[in-house]
């Protein structure tokens, strides 16, 4: 089946310091989605993106889906304490059936 | 707008046993998908259901099912409960269409033993 693998699957960060993960499919995706879960918490929707090469952006937060649309990045700049979480890309496919990557763990120290 | 609400919260069962886990999906939405959360495996799609049909199935053997009702809560359950179980069960309600953001519930925690 469909996999989608994160790098790296652990970070550890000073705060102040960017941050960048990583998806990568072996297929091309029809679409890809960001997800955050803080600990103890539930996935949160951060953003989507459809078309190939799309960037987006949230305040510190910069999302890009690559050009042949099998892969895609999440970064990060002077991360903060509250960036504190797990990171999954997750792909959409039939219906609304989500595949979710392997996931990064981002851990910010002051 | 009340969020997606899972129930119960925490549950202990012991193996052999069966389970259901309730989901209400937020207001309007009529798509509600089933994830279980373990360490080891990640987040990994168990069904979903639109409009009280199953539209999407996972890879989990058939001890694992569910269902919706016309109001759209959902259902799902687990029987012959085994270790492996364990996990943290979500539930998340999207819009209808397909490619739609997930709201996701906070969860029923599973423990089989």
């Amino acid at each position: 089946g469909q996999q989608v693998m994160q790098i790296p699957q652990y970070q550890h960060v000073q705060e102040g310091e960017d941050f960048t993960t990583y998806c990568n499919s072996s297929t091309t995706l029809s679409n890809i989605q960001w997800y955050k879960q803080r600990p103890g918490g539930h996935p949160v929707f951060l953003i989507q993106l459809v078309k190939s090469g799309e960037v987006k952006k949230q305040k510190r937060l910069t999302f890009q889906f690559g050009e042949a649309k099998k892969n895609s990045s999440l970064h990060i700049t002077a991360t903060q304490t509250t960036d504190v979480g797990t990171y999954f890309c997750v792909n959409g496919g039939g219906g609304n059936k989500l595949t979710f990557g392997t996931g990064t763990q981002l851990k910010v120290e002051l | 707008k009340a969020g997606v609400t899972q129930t119960p919260r925490y549950l202990i069962k012991t193996r052999g046993q069966q389970v259901t886990l309730s989901c209400s999906p937020i207001s309007g939405h009529r798509s509600v998908s089933w994830y279980q959360q373990t360490p080891g495996q990640g987040l990994q799609f168990l069904f979903e259901y639109f409009s009280e049909t199953q539209r999407n199935k996972g890879n989990f053997p058939g001890r694992f099912s569910g269902r919706q009702f016309s109001n759209s809560r959902s259902e799902m359950n687990v029987s012959t409960l085994e270790l492996g179980d364990s996990a943290l069960y979500l539930c998340a309600s999207s819009a209808s269409g397909a490619n739609t953001e997930a709201f996701f519930g906070q969860g029923t925690r599973l423990t089989v033993v």
